[in-house]
């Protein structure tokens, strides 16, 4: 089975602050992570995926397969990043190649 | 491209009654996807489908809920007999090809079930 935890409820950082949102997962394969964000009022829309290695928004992640995480990190946070962030994984073989599981989601403000 | 559409956007039932959720898929795109968030919870697969197709209806509960995609039109998650429980927010996902493809979230429908 596939699961993905999210173990920040809420996280509060000031303007300019380092940001680190943590996401661990359990997968028996070569999961693929996602990022996915939600500022207010808006919908759900990606974020950033581990295999493009791409920053977006100043926000990196790098896949760690020993630890199985995929934390998201920003060095400097700006009040337009407060937004819930959710943690995905999709898995690499039949049923479970479309199918995204995620975790509770992380809620982020940042503070002036 | 308008994106993925959902209507309506928020729907109020009472128990007992039938609640029709839509979801147009963003242009190009022929493969879709719902989930259910429930509060406090991440968001959970339910069905995944194709014109014409249900290719997978894992996460679906067994009773009470359907889903379809026809040929012409929106694809509808029908959920029959509302409960309390079946309070959430519902969202659609579309993607052009179902396999190593971005999915792309609609708006959702918050469901209360009064």
């Amino acid at each position: 089975a596939q699961r993905v935890t999210q173990p920040e409820k809420l996280l509060s950082v000031f303007k300019g602050a380092p940001v680190e949102l943590k996401c661990n997962y359990s997968y028996s394969g070569s999961p693929e992570l996602f990022w996915y964000v939600q500022y207010s009022r808006q919908r759900l829309q990606l974020l950033l995926r581990h295999i493009s290695r791409e920053s977006i928004k100043g926000f990196t992640a790098d896949l760690n397969k020993g630890e199985t995480s995929f934390h998201l990190k920003k060095p400097f946070a700006q009040e337009e990043d407060s937004a819930m962030y959710y943690c995905a994984l999709r898995g690499d073989s039949g049923g479970s190649n479309y199918k995204l599981t995620f975790g509770k989601g992380t809620l982020l403000t940042v503070n002036p | 491209n308008a994106g993925v559409m959902q209507n309506p956007r928020h729907l109020v039932r009472r128990r007992g009654q039938e609640a029709r959720l839509r979801c147009s898929p963003m242009k190009g795109h022929s493969h879709v996807y719902w989930y259910r968030q429930l509060p406090e919870e991440g968001l959970k697969f339910m069905v995944y489908l194709q014109k014409e197709n249900i290719i997978d209806e894992s996460g679906m509960p067994k009773e009470r809920f359907s889903a379809e995609f026809p040929k012409e039109g929106p694809s509808i998650l029908r959920i029959q007999q509302v409960v309390r429980g079946d309070s959430a927010a519902y969202f659609c996902a579309s993607s052009p090809a179902g396999f190593l493809e971005t999915q792309y979230f609609g708006p959702g429908t918050r469901l209360l079930v009064l």
